[in-house]
């Protein structure tokens, strides 16, 4: 197994600029989730799915958006960047029995 | 907001040395997990203990729990300097998500 990946792992983008982080297991898991990682903050949630086709919010959502059509990918979409949305980027998933998550080797995301 | 938070922030010692961190959480929890960081690298999972646990060992890790002060602590015993890293707790908080949320971590480095 491959385990959670991401792609890519390392973007610079211009402000007002789009793009989409992609991430995937073949773990069979059930839930995904993305976190943001900024320098004495730690992980915060950004979104986080319990299985195809359900979605929800963590603690900072804004400036995201996510859709789960497939158990396998979970994809982390920027509408319009901005510089605060600099930061290292993971995705994790876990089964639904099992609170162990697994992590990708992050997306490092500078905007400038 | 967070539900775990570290502390220290920073530890700093000497090869062979016992290595104590501890984490405080807000609200109940179903288990609390501990996360290993090294740098520049995805989160990798350490050690889960239940609500109804109250101590856990795995190799040289121990982890304790408090239900009633809401906290936990982290003992790595004859450290390594290959145990330098940043130490996480993440909760599964009662009635939520399923998905852990994540204290700031402690940062340690064992010297050679």
């Amino acid at each position: 197994n491959a385990g959670v990946t991401q792609t890519p792992k390392f973007q610079v983008l211009k402000t007002g600029q789009s793009m989409t982080l992609q991430c995937a297991q073949d773990m069979n898991h059930e839930y995904m989730s993305w976190y943001r990682q900024d320098p004495g903050m730690g992980l915060r949630l950004i979104h986080y799915s319990v299985g195809a086709g359900i979605t929800d919010q963590g603690e900072v959502p804004n400036g995201y958006n996510v859709s789960r059509s497939t158990t396998e990918d979970f994809p982390l979409r920027l509408l319009s960047a901005a510089p605060s949305q600099t930061s290292v980027y993971f995705c994790a998933s876990r089964t639904r029995t099992q609170e162990t998550q697994y992590f990708g080797p992050g997306t490092r995301l500078l905007v400038l | 907001s967070q539900q775990g938070e570290e502390d220290p922030q920073a530890l700093s010692i000497q090869e062979g040395e016992n290595a104590t961190m501890n984490c405080s959480y807000k609200t109940s929890i179903n288990n609390l997990q501990w996360y290993r960081q090294n740098s520049g690298r995805g989160l990798v999972h350490l050690i889960l203990i239940r609500s109804n646990e109250r101590e856990k060992h795995s190799g040289r890790l121990r982890v304790t729990l408090d239900t009633s002060k809401k906290s936990s602590s982290l003992l790595i015993t004859a450290s390594r300097a290959a145990d330098t890293a940043s130490y996480f707790c993440a909760t599964d908080a009662s009635g939520g998500s399923y998905i852990p949320t994540f204290g700031r971590g402690t940062s340690l480095i064992v010297h050679p």
